[in-house]
């Protein structure tokens, strides 16, 4: 149990353009999701928490006109990167919090990000 | 400000040489201290939680304990599908779930 998917895995894209990510919790349901992006032999960065039902909280210093996040229902998130440049190229992964007696994130596989 | 911290960063081990991987935290309040495992290019798979001190969790061939200032994960005769990114993170504070995570500690189990 507890499986998340993101989509696409991989992207390339021309500068200036924007790129939509999917998050999705396949078999329970998450009001809360997390996106975090991380970059070569590093950690994870978290750049915001996303509510279902609410506006997402970002980490300070992450641009939220720039990384657009909408939770629209209590399987899906999406990260819409708008007018993407080189150096928004990255790794972004996703997880969603699954409640109860232990409140543990799942983690999606990623998502590659190339800004040509 | 939380703090975590793991060492060490990087481990290369003979298949079969048992060790322990480190993770200090400076933290207010936590709520529980979470180990995951990260393939390249691949995202975190949650491995143990751990709430208190004094608390171990076992899995296959690996332990994790918990003290009031550090936590050990210990890999007892290593395969080399146990080679990976090993990763640390704390969640404080009742009602926020953010997680904050270490370096992390790239183990390689050479056959």
């Amino acid at each position: 149990g507890a499986v998340v998917s993101q989509h696409p895995s991989r992207v390339i894209c021309k500068s200036g353009t924007s790129v939509k990510i999917e998050c999705r919790s396949l078999d329970f349901q998450a009001t809360t999701m997390f996106w975090y992006r991380q970059f070569p032999k590093k950690s994870l960065m978290l750049m915001a928490t996303s509510n279902e039902g609410s506006k997402a909280t970002y980490e300070q210093g992450v641009e939220k006109d720039k990384f657009l996040i909408n939770h629209a229902s209590l399987t899906l998130s999406t990260l819409t990167v708008t007018s993407a440049h080189p150096e928004d190229s990255s790794f972004y992964i996703c997880s969603a919090l699954a409640g109860g007696a232990v409140n543990t994130q799942y983690f999606g596989p990623g998502t590659r990000l190339t800004v040509l | 400000e939380d703090q975590v911290t793991q060492s060490p960063e990087a481990l290369r081990l003979q298949e079969g040489e048992s060790s322990s991987l480190n993770c200090s935290y400076t933290v207010s309040g936590l709520r529980g201290l979470f180990w995951y495992r990260q393939d390249p290019g691949k995202g975190p798979e949650f491995l143990f939680t751990l709430y208190s001190a004094g608390e171990e969790k076992e899995k296959e061939r690996l332990k994790a304990t918990l003290t009031k200032k550090e936590s050990f994960l210990h890999i007892t005769a290593p395969k080399p599908e146990d080679s990976a990114t090993y990763l640390c993170a704390v969640q404080v504070d009742f009602g926020n779930e953010k997680l904050t995570f270490g370096t992390g500690t790239r183990l390689t189990i050479i056959p």
